[in-house]
């Protein structure tokens, strides 16, 4: 048990639409990461909030987007999504240093 | 670019040891880390190593570090059943540690009875 908690766990959408995922960091922790986990595959980092504001993205295009709230949780928004976007959606919280990230269980995300 | 590789899958019964291998390229890399992803599950941390290390031990984990070559591993002692899952190596972006990894795609380990 890390702490880390995200909602839903799963989520169906259909292509074109827009859906939000939530994360809830662990308690001291103030940085939150998200990575999109396609099948079979190893995480893609996406990008990272450090107290409210993205620090550093990876090869991810705009319409995927996010925020950190004033205790740490963040959001991620997948606009027009496409069908590619089916993956597991892995949030992880880390403390500044980085050292140690913790992953919560993840949202499975289908988009048909 | 930041590539991290691994073979794909290691099969072995149980009660032997278990070696799973990662290769990783950005030498700047401070920290190294093995996570263990069970079915439908998050990733858990299992260990990490700093990269002016070459060894680490943990119980049953022993991570091996050649910074010369780049070659990460992990060796799991007297493997179980509940052992099973994927395996990910993964390396911090950059010079300085922000929590921000680079995964291989993740060595698939059986352990058979």
């Amino acid at each position: 048990e890390t702490g880390v908690t995200q909602s839903p766990t799963h989520l169906i959408k259909t292509r074109g639409q827009q859906v939000t995922l939530r994360c809830s960091s662990q308690s001291g922790h103030n940085t939150v990461s998200w990575y999109q986990q396609a099948l079979g595959q190893g995480p893609q980092f996406i990008f990272q909030y450090y107290r409210e504001e993205e620090n550093g993205r990876g090869n991810f295009p705009p319409r995927f987007s996010g925020l950190q709230f004033p205790n740490y949780s963040s959001e991620l928004n997948v606009n027009a999504l496409e069908l590619d976007d089916s993956a597991l959606y892995l949030c992880a919280s880390s403390s500044r240093d980085g050292t140690e990230a913790f992953f919560g269980q993840g949202t499975r995300l289908t988009v048909v | 670019g930041e590539d991290v590789e691994q073979s794909l899958f290691l099969s072995v019964r149980e009660g032997d040891s278990s070696v799973i291998n990662c290769t990783y390229t950005d030498s700047s890399s401070t920290y190294l880390y093995w996570y263990k992803q069970e079915p439908g599950a998050g990733l858990q941390l299992l260990t990490y190593i700093f990269s002016n290390m070459d060894m680490k031990q943990d119980q049953r984990l022993t991570v091996l570090l050649n910074k010369k070559d780049k070659h990460l591993s992990l060796r799991i002692a007297d493997t179980q059943t509940g052992d099973s899952a994927i395996y990910f190596c993964a390396e911090n972006w950059g010079s300085s540690n922000t929590g921000k990894l680079i995964f291989g795609q993740g060595t698939t380990l059986q352990v058979k009875p």
